[in-house]
């Protein structure tokens, strides 16, 4: 099964970007992941899908801000603008015909 | 809108059982895969089952196969989880979610589930 590795933590300064990394295990480089966001003490919430092309298709109400990209096994997603509501953790999943798979999230600090 | 709301939450023995329910509104309940994710105070997001549209395939993580059973009732709008023989390290917030095929889509608020004696 696939296996999703994040950093534990990263930090930006407001205003600045930032780019998260997510990546697949070997033999799953091609896989489609997902992005969540959750802010403190709140329930997940959906950023986007990201195909290994680098398409993207991003939820309802998802700020322009938020932009998807891939090479090979990494997928990324970059916050621009950083603002202080995106200080959260973002968590990438994946799936295959068994399971379904989150990598263990990055919590990420706006300076 | 789009709306899942998640129940039946508490504290509950070791051994014990309890089923947890999602109550759906805003779209079309039976066309869609859904997802328990539970997450342990202070941890991430653990996925823990899945069932297909017409619950007639399900999936578990190994941490829960053989004690926790999904199941939903198209007629209802409704997503369950029987979970039996509980354990300490069952404690944690269960989120109902909504899958569209390219991952989840949509979330519930959650249900904390505390196993103490």
């Amino acid at each position: 099964q696939p296996v999703l590795t994040q950093s534990s933590s990263a930090s930006a300064s407001l205003g600045s970007s930032v780019k998260l990394t997510c990546t697949l295990s070997s033999g799953h480089s091609s896989y489609i992941i997902a992005w969540h966001q959750q802010q403190p003490g709140k329930a997940p919430r959906y950023l986007m899908n990201l195909e290994g092309s680098g398409s993207y298709n991003k939820g309802s109400g998802v700020p322009d801000r938020f932009s998807g990209s891939s090479s090979g096994a990494d997928r990324y997603l970059t916050i621009s603008n950083l603002q202080s509501e995106d200080e959260a953790d973002y968590y990438c999943e994946t799936w295959d015909s068994n399971t379904q798979v989150f990598g263990g999230g990055t919590k990420l600090t706006v300076l | 809108e789009v709306q899942l709301v998640e129940s039946g939450g508490g504290l509950v023995q070791p051994g014990g059982s309890l089923r947890l329910s999602c109550a759906t509104s805003g779209f079309t309940f039976s066309s869609y895969w859904l997802h328990w994710v539970r997450q342990a105070p202070g941890k991430g997001l653990v996925w823990v089952s899945r069932i297909n549209n017409d619950g007639s395939s399900t999936n578990y993580a190994d941490s829960v196969k053989g004690r926790f059973t999904i199941s939903r009732d198209n007629a209802k709008n409704t997503l369950y989880l029987q979970m039996n023989s509980l354990r300490a390290e069952d404690t944690a917030v269960y989120y109902c979610a909504r899958n569209i095929g390219a991952g989840i889509d949509i979330w519930g608020q959650g249900t904390m589930v505390t196993v103490s004696s």
